[in-house]
């Protein structure tokens, strides 16, 4: 079984450039959720994707975006980066938009810094 | 007030000592618990799920939750030197199924 991978790794963008992060779910899965986790903080919830649509979303502006496609994959996409932008990105799959037991496993991250 | 509260540590103790950590939340509805290890530069891993009150043990470690009182905690028996990373308490809502809530995490030093 595969599980949850993100591309890239490591990416190094200047304010005002945009930048997109892939994600593959675990096989099975057909809900995909990001998060935002800044240095010393707990990951913060930007969207859930379910079945190609945004189903919930965090308070993040509208510069972050994001798509799922039919094979549940996802992009999360980030216009007019800041500063405060720097962080490490993380995907979670999940079957059900999480189920009862809302479990989630992450991936590896996307780890963002800009300058 | 913070949603997950955890105290940031770090939470230094000796090899083979039981390690207690601790976490309060706000929302009185949250209906699932979660315990989240994640090493330095990498992603969380979860390793302890609490759904009721009482205790739930896993190997070495046991979660706890009380809801009366709002509060979660994880004991780590026997702690080794690999433990040392920082946990994460997380918690789902019943209004955001869709999103779980993190705290900022607790680091844990288990010294040799």
């Amino acid at each position: 079984e595969t599980g949850v991978t993100q591309s890239p790794t490591h990416l190094i963008k200047t304010r005002g450039q945009q930048v997109t992060l892939r994600c593959s779910s675990q096989s099975g899965h057909n809900t995909v959720s990001w998060y935002q986790q800044a240095l010393g903080q707990g990951p913060q919830f930007i969207f859930q994707y379910y079945r190609e649509e945004e189903n919930g979303r965090g308070n993040f502006p509208p510069r972050f975006s994001g798509l799922q496609f039919p094979n549940y994959s996802s992009e999360l996409n980030v216009n007019a980066l800041e500063l405060d932008d720097s962080a490490l990105y993380l995907c979670a799959s999940s079957l059900d938009r999480g189920g009862i037991t809302g479990e989630l496993f992450f991936g590896e991250g996307s780890r963002l810094t800009v300058l | 007030q913070k949603e997950v509260e955890q105290n940031s540590g770090p939470l230094s103790v000796p090899e083979g000592a039981i390690a207690s950590l601790n976490c309060t939340y706000s929302d009185r509805g949250s209906q699932s618990f979660f315990w989240y290890r994640q090493y330095s530069g990498k992603s969380p891993e979860l390793i302890m799920s609490i759904y009721s009150n009482g205790d739930k043990e896993d190997g070495r470690f046991t979660a706890q939750l009380n809801k009366a009182s709002q509060y979660v905690s994880l004991l780590i028996r026997d702690s080794q030197p690999s433990d040392s990373a920082t946990y994460l308490c997380a918690v789902n809502s019943l209004g955001s199924s869709y999103k779980l809530i993190f705290g900022s995490g607790t680091r844990l030093l288990v010294r040799p």
